[in-house]
């Protein structure tokens, strides 16, 4: 089945120590995003790759960067990790760009920072 | 600044009864809401999209109302089952793919 797959499920590092999360997709999708969800709180969008054009969030902070080296790989580099990163992060996909497309996420990567 | 707001207290129904979700929208217009479920641990999954000028959608036992007067969306499931205990967000695009989750309610079918 076409599917978004993010690996690992659950990833623990240490405050300070460069950590990266991998989404993959079969679906082909265009667009392929990063959001961070806190217990309790609504997914926020870091940012999206729309193909090769990367889109950052005016509020995402410069710890977080990605990279799309193609159609279907993303990653998430977070370069220095604090506590308050801790977090799921959830990769998320979408055929095009458009108001009306729906998103297409994948299971999550649960961070914890110790 | 645009916000879309939902009742972040759980919400506990008895199975078979129809449950009904807010979603509120201020200082905006969104042209589309969609609603997505996510189930503890996992990531949300598309339930159904409404456009600005569509007052009513169904999708089986479930129904999304758009008012702009009111600036509001209601999610319904009818005949609820304890397998629809999960959590649900509205999701909102506007004209410059501002992409906005609510914070969800979450919802207990009691059996």
């Amino acid at each position: 089945d076409a599917m978004v797959i993010q690996n690992p499920r659950y990833q623990v590092t240490q405050f300070g120590k460069p950590v990266t999360l991998s989404c993959s997709q079969t679906l082909n999708h265009n667009v392929m995003y990063w959001y961070q969800q806190k217990s309790s709180q609504a997914p926020k969008l870091l940012f999206h790759y729309y193909d090769k054009d990367f889109n950052n969030e005016a509020d995402t902070p410069d710890n977080f960067q990605s990279r799309r080296p193609n159609t279907s790989f993303c990653f998430l580099d977070i370069r220095s990790p604090g506590l308050g990163d801790a977090a799921m992060y959830l990769c998320a996909t979408s055929p095009r760009l458009g108001n009306h497309e729906k998103l297409f996420f994948g299971s999550g990567t649960q961070l914890s920072v110790l | 600044s645009q916000k879309i707001e939902q009742n972040s207290e759980a919400l506990n129904i008895q199975e078979g009864k129809t449950a009904t979700l807010t979603c509120n929208y201020t200082n905006y217009s969104p042209a589309y809401l969609q609603w997505y479920r996510q189930d503890p641990g996992r990531g949300p999954v598309f339930l159904l999209l409404i456009r600005e000028n569509e007052k009513e959608k169904r999708k089986e036992r479930l129904k999304v109302t758009f008012d702009t007067t009111l600036k509001q969306s209601l999610f319904h499931i009818t005949a609820s089952q304890p397998a629809d205990s999960a959590t649900y967000l509205c999701h909102h695009t506007s004209g410059t793919y501002k992409y906005i989750f609510g914070t969800g309610t979450r919802l207990k079918v009691l059996a």
